[in-house]
């Protein structure tokens, strides 16, 4: 079974220079996450979807970051315009949806490590 | 509010040594996960285990194993006899009732570097 995918897997741009990430998750898994993860650091949530929904974007910086679901399958998160601070790997997970009250464990992408200029 | 610390910033080891990283947590609920992951150098973080709050059930599972005591707020993982290729970031994470279950708080990371 194929697992999470994400693209690109590096990317460096100038500030305020527009970026976008992309990710596949695990086929019939109905929840997607995008985390942040700075250096030295443990990754933050971001945004999470269930099917095309998001659920919980608290946590997303909504003046210059974005994020779709359209079918409930990939999704692509983009920032613009970039700056210093959003260097950083980001992360997609994928969890099936789980009977309610269990703690399902998330699946994990290789990242895409944004290098901003 | 959900915490999670892990105080061991980096270990180093030489092979064949045992070893435990450690994993604090803070949290209101009585119901919640505890996890482990493992992020090798290639980037991908790579689920070891779930724990949940009523099973303080130590487990062991090959080379690994992880000690769950609830009245110290602790989840440490101890790898016996480590090998070079455990060499990795290992993240503890925090799931409550509270979220769902569905966010994940991680900790800051043990870097674990096994030499030959």
């Amino acid at each position: 079974e194929a697992g999470v995918v994400q693209s690109p897997r590096y990317k460096i741009i100038e500030k305020k220079q527009p970026v976008a990430f992309w990710c596949n998750p695990i086929s019939g898994h109905n929840t997607l996450y995008w985390y942040r993860q700075n250096l030295g650091q443990g990754p933050e949530l971001l945004i999470r979807y269930e099917n095309e929904e998001a659920v919980d974007d608290s946590q997303l910086p909504k003046d210059r970051f974005s994020a779709e679901r359209l079918k409930g399958v990939d999704s692509t998160l983009k920032i613009q315009p970039a700056e210093l601070g959003d260097s950083a790997v980001y992360l997609c997970a994928s969890s099936p949806l789980g009977r309610a009250g269990s703690g399902n464990e998330q699946f994990f992408g290789p990242g895409t490590r944004l290098t901003v200029l | 509010a959900q915490k999670v610390t892990q105080a061991q910033t980096e270990i180093s080891v030489v092979e064949k040594e045992d070893v435990t990283l450690d994993c604090v947590y803070e949290t209101r609920d009585t119901t919640y996960y505890l996890f482990w992951y493992k992020q090798p150098p290639s980037g991908e973080l790579v689920f070891l285990i779930r724990r949940n709050s009523f099973d303080e059930q130590n487990e062991i599972s090959g080379r690994y194993s992880w000690n769950f005591q609830k009245s110290t707020s602790s989840f440490n993982f101890t790898i016996t006899a480590s090998q070079v290729v455990d060499s990795a970031v290992y993240f503890c994470a925090l799931s409550e009732a509270g979220t769902g279950f569905q966010k994940l708080v991680f900790g800051t990371g043990t870097r674990l570097l096994v030499s030959p």
